[in-house]
């Protein structure tokens, strides 16, 4: 069966720090995979997706990056960190072809 | 307006059944979808119908589907305190294969 995982679940970071969300799927081949954002517990709001390695969609600028150096890996990056940045990011899959998407459990980031 | 619309609030005594509405824009929407996400967590696949259904049940869980309204409904009955919880919406609009999501409906279930 497939799984998803996320890590850190939790951070605390300073502004302009660095930061480094990952996720990795298991139990699948060549998946869809996103980054979402929930801001203050509310809504999401579609931060990339990718559709294969080194293949990187992104949905709105901002002060984000993301990558996927492997077929079942998606990391999100920043370089320097806002106070805005602060939120819950949540990992998602779906198979090609697929609508319905699979969730991680999420990483709470605070941003002080 | 957003593509996807909820009302954000919903109260209920236990016991009673909850309704939680959500209406979309793009008529031509094949997938509709009904995620729940408990505090602190991710979210989770309740339910999904086709757009060629009016209908779908499973278990608590009535969906219904009035395509010429773009208005979908997520029926739970004998709604307990477990169901507290976030339930959004989501469609596949435009010919997109990514699903736009409202914003989500919390759902508070007292005693």
């Amino acid at each position: 069966s497939q799984t998803i995982h996320q890590w850190p679940a939790t951070l605390v970071q300073p502004v302009g720090s660095p930061l480094s969300l990952e996720c990795t799927v298991e139990g699948t081949s060549n998946p869809n995979l996103y980054w979402y954002r929930q801001a203050a517990g509310r809504g999401l709001q579609l931060l990339f997706y990718s559709v294969g390695i080194g293949q990187i969609s992104s949905e709105v600028p901002q002060n984000l990056s993301a990558s996927r150096p492997q077929d079942r890996q998606f990391i999100l990056s920043s370089k320097k960190l806002l106070l805005s940045d602060s939120g819950f990011y949540l990992c998602a899959w779906g198979e090609t072809g697929a609508n319905v998407l699979t969730f991680g459990a999420g990483s709470r980031l605070t941003v002080l | 307006g957003e593509d996807v619309e909820q009302s954000l609030f919903l109260s209920v005594r236990e016991g009673d059944s909850s309704v939680i509405n959500c209406t979309y824009t793009d008529s031509s929407s094949t997938y509709l979808y009904w995620y729940k996400q408990e505090p602190g967590a991710g979210l989770q696949l309740l339910t999904y119908i086709f757009s060629n259904m009016d209908m779908k049940q499973d278990q608590r869980l009535t969906v219904l589907l009035n395509k010429k309204d773009k208005h979908l409904s997520l029926r739970i009955a004998d709604t307990q305190t477990g169901d507290s919880a976030i339930y959004f919406c989501a469609g596949v609009l435009g010919g997109s294969y990514i699903p736009t999501f409202g914003r989500g409906t919390s759902l508070i279930v007292h005693p």
